[in-house]
């Protein structure tokens, strides 16, 4: 199994609509939590870390299932901007490294 | 805002030529790292450093060093290029530190560097 892993998409909505992620991980004992975007042919950057509470940020909403070890991440009202790779990343504590998954690619058509 | 510039966007070289890829950063973050990307296979760690003159392996440092000789540069050297090499290679930095809300484990990535090995 991998360490994250997510659903590579593409997942194809219109404007406006909503979309979700998810992101599963392997180590129950990972701590933080992100979600990074990525725009083709660019460097990640990071959207929003995910705490436990969850947390909102405009019009995305990131969650943390502990118990069954995944985040997610909620778009609202998509626009086309937001077309764009999506990286769960996990910071693993026993490898004290962070873990990319390898992305969900998300396209917004008019 | 973090600035973190790789100095070369678009490399071409041949198989056994020696590769220098530079990575400069003006936070003052101690940590810095390089990161290989491969449709299909994500981010995957070469080499990483959390100080001067430090370095450590990451999940695939076989083929690469690294130097770390002042805070803010960290290079990257493929020693003779091979063609499975040709990637895009991302430099990243973020503060010391593993502590969940203090900025740590927060990476702020370069432009990436796309490297063709002929």
């Amino acid at each position: 199994r991998k360490e994250v892993e997510q659903d590579p998409g593409p997942f194809n909505v219109p404007e406006g609509a909503t979309v979700a992620f998810n992101c599963t991980y392997s180590n129950s004992a990972s701590q933080s939590f992100f979600w990074y975007r990525q725009d083709c042919r660019k460097e990640p950057k990071l959207l929003m870390s995910v705490y436990s509470s969850g947390n909102e940020d405009g019009r995305f909403t990131a969650q943390l299932n502990r118990a069954s070890q995944y985040i997610s991440l909620l778009i609202r009202d998509s626009k086309l901007s937001d077309s764009a790779t999506y990286l769960c990343v996990v910071w693993d504590p026993g490898f004290q490294k962070l873990v990319f998954g390898t992305g969900t690619r998300l396209l917004v058509s008019p | 805002d973090v600035k973190v510039t790789q100095s070369s966007r678009y490399l071409v070289k041949r198989t056994g030529e020696k590769v220098f890829l530079e990575c400069v950063q003006d936070m003052d973050h101690e940590n810095m790292f390089w990161y290989r990307q491969d449709p299909g296979l994500g981010l995957r760690l070469i080499y990483f450093s959390y100080d001067v003159k430090m370095k450590e392996k990451g999940d695939i440092p076989e083929g690469y060093s690294v130097s770390r000789e002042k805070k803010e540069r960290f290079s990257l050297i493929l020693e003779s290029a091979s063609t499975n090499q040709t990637s895009m290679y991302l430099c990243a930095s973020s503060l010391p530190g593993q502590g969940f809300g203090s900025g740590a484990n927060v990476l702020t990535f370069g432009a990436g560097s796309r490297l063709t090995v002929l």
